[in-house]
């Protein structure tokens, strides 16, 4: 069965560091997203990409966020200059049209020092 | 501005009893709920869902019950068994994003 994969699982950085998490979503789906979850909390959305770009962000997805889709099947998140709050778990998820399940990946636990 | 909330916050159920767990929503254009459960360590994976011109949706133990004039919609898991025990997230779909709940974590004890 196709899943949403991410890489790495766990990423260590620095503040002030930059990191790129990386998404393989299921390979028909269009719609792509990113959410976050503090531990034991909910999960919050980043962004959502459609088309080769954002249709959608949240507050939390300031200048210090961005996606891209450098090819045809990765999909990256990328945070500038870590702060310690980016503490998270990160999701990927995608969809295909016309359909409202999203999938969502194992995610990337981010620890930020 | 919480658009989904979702009590309780825990649950512990005896092995063969029924687990409820409640959400509300604000927004009148959410147009899919679902329901996703969650290991530790794992991502969300999706449960079972519903729309809103449904009043019930039932797959096996799990039943979505959906009364949309209160804005209102529950999991009810008949017959639970630990392996149930995890956490469960109510979510309402905008068409852009999913609005999650705060999770409810749930201890099915044998």
């Amino acid at each position: 069965e196709p899943e949403v994969t991410q890489t790495p699982s766990h990423q260590v950085t620095q503040m002030g560091q930059e990191v790129i998490l990386r998404c393989v979503p299921i390979s028909n789906h269009l719609y792509f997203y990113w959410y976050r979850q503090i531990l034991g909390q909910k999960v919050e959305f980043l962004v959502s990409f459609y088309n080769n770009e954002i249709s959608e962000k949240s507050e939390i997805f300031d200048d210090q966020f961005s996606v891209e889709r450098p090819d045809g099947s990765n999909f990256t998140l990328k945070i500038r200059s870590t702060k310690l709050e980016d503490s998270a778990m990160y999701f990927c998820a995608s969809r295909t049209y016309r359909v409202n399940e999203q999938f969502f990946g194992p995610g990337t636990r981010l620890t930020v020092l | 501005q919480q658009q989904v909330k979702q009590s309780p916050q825990s649950l512990i159920v005896q092995k063969g009893g029924i687990s409820i767990i409640n959400c509300a929503y604000e927004n009148t254009a959410f147009d899919y709920f679902p329901w996703y459960q969650q290991f530790p360590g794992k991502g969300p994976a999706l449960l079972i869902a519903i729309r809103p011109d449904v009043s019930e949706k039932k797959e096996g133990r799990f039943t979505i019950s959906f009364n949309k004039s209160a804005k209102q919609f529950s999991l009810h898991i008949m017959d639970s068994q630990p392996g149930d025990s995890a956490t469960y997230f109510c979510a309402a779909d905008s068409g852009n994003q999913f609005y999650f709940g705060t999770g409810t974590s749930l201890t099915v004890i044998p």
